[in-house]
């Protein structure tokens, strides 16, 4: 029973166009949602988080949209360059008390061709 | 300062075997967390600490021990290993385990058991 979801394992994008990847979730009353990055052979980086009490955040060429009726956010990277070739993981922190669990998606590897 | 660290790399294991992966992190982080990730499901948590000498289960704890016994270290013990064990081991850490507590991953620990 997958909370978090990522449907697409993988999105090849041009450099310099827009790289959009997306994100379901099951639970409304998860209260935080972040987005890590993953090179190969090396562990997951923070990238971008948002709290649901928001609907956007941005950071440089990161942003990310939360859609809370949806179940759904998307993160979007502009201009896409080819050093964001990675696997991206989004992950949702449920509530469950002072734990600081977090629940993953599947990743979606993103290849951004030069 | 050199973040989380985990050790060792790599390993093969025989079935039944049993071995231990150590996790170390500098940052005077309260929470740590073993997750595994494999092809297509994403990262699972296996146990986490919210402090040393606590331990709990995660999603996926069976077949696995876990100990927290200096604020530091976080040990992941497998006492008789099975192919399913086959996998990406990582650590991470969270200074706190609300909205900040972004979690910092080592490497990785890659394990395989024929």
């Amino acid at each position: 029973d997958q909370q978090v979801k990522q449907n697409s394992p993988s999105l090849s994008v041009q450099e310099g166009r827009i790289s959009i990847l997306n994100c379901d979730y099951t639970n409304s009353m998860f209260d935080y949602f972040l987005w890590y990055k993953k090179y190969p052979a090396e562990g997951p980086t923070f990238l971008i988080s948002i709290s649901s009490i928001k609907d956007k955040n941005e950071d440089g060429r990161f942003t990310v949209f939360l859609n809370k009726s949806a179940k759904h956010l998307s993160l979007h990277i502009v201009p896409s360059q080819p050093g964001d070739s990675a696997v991206y993981f989004c992950a949702a922190s449920p509530p469950s008390g002072n734990t600081g669990k977090l629940i993953f998606g599947q990743g979606t590897t993103l290849q951004v061709k030069p | 300062n050199a973040g989380v660290t985990q050790t060792p790399k790599f390993r093969v294991l025989k079935t039944g075997q049993s071995m231990t992966l150590l996790c170390a992190q500098d940052m005077n982080h309260e929470y740590m967390y073993w997750y595994r990730q494999d092809p297509g499901m994403g990262l699972r948590l296996i146990h986490y600490s919210v402090g040393e000498g606590t331990t709990a289960k995660g999603e996926v704890p069976d077949g696995y021990n876990v100990s927290r016994l200096k604020k530091q270290n976080f040990l992941l013990g497998l006492e008789s290993a099975a192919p399913s064990q086959t996998s990406v081991y990582f650590c991470a850490s969270s200074l706190y385990s609300d909205v900040f507590g972004e979690q910092f991953f080592g490497p990785g620990t890659r394990l395989t058991v024929l």
